[in-house]
């Protein structure tokens, strides 16, 4: 089975810089998404790692390192609207390509 | 927009009654998932179709149970509803990889 925990809630300043982290223990590892989730809306993509390393694209980047089972997702310049959650989830193949989530971590920004 | 569609968007249901909910792909994708999202929590799988077949399934009982047609649009079937079906019904589709795995708007499901 698969094992992925993220902090539950997080809470950072508008115009600051957050990590949210994201732990996995799963065989068959293929790649992590993020995914972006507001409040009664479907998630949105924001990034899949496959290979170790840092991927920026624009104000987020997402780190992955497979041998360590840890990811980041790095939010810069933090605006009011990334109040959020925010979905580790990560993919294992087999087959077929099954995705698996965390919990998610709501992010809260303040003024 | 990710142009996967779904329908209703919102559906009140009772228990024991069956409910059919649908999704279109978005074009070119030819692999559909199903996910059901509990209040607070992430999107746990119910199933993947590819090419018209389930391709994969998780831990939900036969209850959930689904079709993919020829256009790759997709329906999600749930018998004998019960209080915790009530959720989001998340569908997601993609070319086979999930690195290009986008999810519909969701259906809201109540049971009462």
């Amino acid at each position: 089975g698969q094992n992925i925990d993220q902090p539950t809630e997080m809470t950072a300043t508008e115009g600051a810089i957050v990590q949210i982290n994201c732990t996995y223990q799963t065989s068959g590892f293929n790649g992590l998404f993020w995914y972006q989730q507001h409040a009664g809306e479907a998630p949105t993509f924001l990034s899949y790692n496959v290979l170790d390393g840092l991927e920026e694209k624009g104000r987020f980047s997402s780190f992955l390192s497979r041998s360590k089972g840890y990811s980041y997702l790095l939010l810069k310049e933090l605006q009011m609207k990334d109040s959020a959650s925010y979905l580790c989830a990560v993919t294992e193949g087999g087959g077929y390509q099954k995705v698996t989530f965390g919990t998610g971590t709501k992010l809260q920004v303040i003024p | 927009e990710t142009g996967v569609t779904q329908s209703p968007t919102h559906l009140i249901k009772t228990r024991g009654q069956q409910v059919t909910l649908r999704c279109s792909s978005q074009s070119g994708h030819n692999t559909v998932s199903w996910y059901q999202q509990a209040l607070g929590q992430g999107p746990q799988f119910i199933f993947q179709y590819y090419r018209e077949e389930e391709n994969g399934r998780g831990n939900f009982p036969p209850r959930f149970s689904g079709l993919q047609f020829p256009n790759y649009s997709s329906e999600l079937n749930v018998n004998a509803l019960e209080l915790d079906d009530s959720a989001l019904y998340l569908c997601a589709s993609s070319w086979r990889e999930p690195d290009t795995q986008y999810f519909g708007p969701g259906t809201r499901l109540t049971v009462l």
